[in-house]
């Protein structure tokens, strides 16, 4: 079946790095995303990878995808007071119809 | 210039009631969808449409039923408003069928609270 996994909180110090961790169920999802939702607001695409690649670098943000484990991590270095929000992970589902599954997001804290 | 774009933000409404959700893109995509996000913040597809045709139908109650007049607009109707309910509705939209990267664009959600 399909199911995304992530753990619910996490609390960093300013200037620290922040590792938000996430397991799925599905081997033929192409592609995995980390979306970020600030308050009152909609989800907001942060990055995305590709399935047959491990790691992903963008600026501050660097994502790691184990395959074998079904593992997928997002890295923010230099962690800021405005990265504090809800972090999904997402993956996508086979059958070609635009489908996510998401899972259940990580609250993110930054402490200044 | 708001690029998916949701009415009403917030809906308050007793138990039995009917209420819509009305939600439009201005980005040309042909797929949109909507998500329901419960207290727990968990996000879980409802419906998609492509240019129009429904392609996802997930176990929703038929008191819900998504109506899209054309690829720029897909409403949300809810019939018999119960208390389990209550969450926020999010709509989205992305290039057909999720398109090569499956990126969605979220609206900002409208919460419904059902008393």
């Amino acid at each position: 079946g399909e199911d995304v996994e992530q753990s619910l909180f996490l609390s960093v110090r300013e200037g620290d790095s922040s590792v938000i961790n996430c397991t799925y169920t599905d081997s033929s999802s192409t592609y995995l995303y980390w979306y970020k939702q600030e308050p009152g607001a909609g989800l907001q695409l942060l990055t995305y990878i590709f399935s047959n690649m491990d790691m992903k670098q963008d600026q501050r943000l660097t994502v790691l995808l184990n395959k074998k484990d079904k593992h997928l991590s997002l890295r923010i270095a230099d962690t800021q007071t405005g990265d504090s929000a809800i972090y999904f992970c997402a993956e996508s589902v086979s059958g070609n119809t635009g489908k996510l599954i998401f899972g259940q997001g990580t609250t993110l804290q930054v402490k200044p | 210039d708001t690029a998916v774009s949701q009415t009403p933000k917030y809906l308050v409404t007793q138990m039995g009631n009917d209420k819509s959700i009305k939600c439009e893109q201005n980005l040309g995509h042909d797929t949109m969808y909507w998500y329901k996000q419960d207290s727990k913040k968990f996000l879980k597809i409802m419906f998609s449409y492509n240019n129009k045709e429904l392609i996802i139908n997930e176990t929703v109650p038929n008191r819900f039923s998504p109506k899209s007049p054309d690829k720029a607009h897909l409403n949300l109707h809810i019939n018999s408003l119960e208390l389990g309910d209550s969450a926020v509705y999010f709509c989205a939209s992305s290039q057909p069928r999720g398109g090569p990267s499956g990126e969605l664009f979220f609206g900002e959600g409208s919460r419904l609270t059902v008393l």
